[in-house]
């Protein structure tokens, strides 16, 4: 059984370029959350997804933006890259709005260089 | 806003030592988790703790959730070598629905 997995592993862009991240939710969860691990730091929450629709937002702005497609997969989109955007991009997936069975994808490292 | 407090940041122990992680919250929530990350990785769920006198054991490791005190603590018994880690805690709070905040994390380093 799959469990949550994020693409690609690592990245790297130039500040000012745009990126897109990727996730597929664990078989059965119709749920994803994005977080940002800054180094040293706990993980800061994004955004949610669920049925195709944006559901909760954090403090991000927004040069971050997202999709869920209708195979519950999801894509974190970051637009004119600053270097402070150089973090780990976590994808957790779940069931349903209120679910507390959260899993954690491996991660994507951006660095904006 | 929710906050989530973790104390302390940096924990260096003794092997075969116990000691205790602190996490304390600012809002209502009847939901806690602990996670475990290795350096570059992503993280790993230890516990989830669903109610008030919640208590869950696995291994070396023992969580307990008190929502009245908004206080959980992750105790840890005669540390080895393999528990060093970060250890994070993180609330899903009443009024947030399914999403997570995290306290700053308590970097584990168990000495031999």
């Amino acid at each position: 059984d799959a469990g949550v997995t994020q693409s690609p592993t690592h990245l790297i862009k130039t500040r000012g370029q745009q990126v897109t991240l990727r996730c597929s939710p664990k078989s059965g969860h119709d749920t994803v959350s994005w977080y940002q691990q800054a180094l040293g730091q706990g993980p800061q929450f994004i955004f949610q997804y669920y049925e195709e629709e944006e559901r909760q937002r954090g403090n991000f702005p927004d040069r971050f933006s997202g999709h869920q497609f209708p195979n519950y997969s999801s894509e974190l989109n970051v637009n004119a890259l600053l270097l402070g955007d150089s973090a780990l991009y976590l994808c957790a997936s779940g069931t349903g709005v209120a679910n507390y069975g959260y899993t954690f994808g491996s991660g994507t490292r951006l660095t904006v260089v | 806003e929710l906050k989530v407090e973790q104390n302390p940041l940096f924990l260096s122990m003794q092997e075969g030592k116990n000691y205790t992680i602190y996490c304390n919250y600012s809002t209502t929530s009847d939901r806690l988790y602990w996670y475990r990350q290795d350096p570059g990785k992503s993280l790993e769920s230890l516990f989830v703790l669903l109610s008030n006198g919640a208590v869950k054991q696995e291994g070396r490791l023992m969580a307990s959730l008190d929502t009245k005190a908004r206080l959980s603590t992750l105790h840890i018994t005669a540390a080895v070598h393999d528990l060093s880690a970060t250890y994070f805690c993180a609330v899903d709070g009443e009024t947030s629905g399914s999403r997570l905040t995290f306290g700053e994390g308590t970097q584990l380093t168990v000495n031999p």
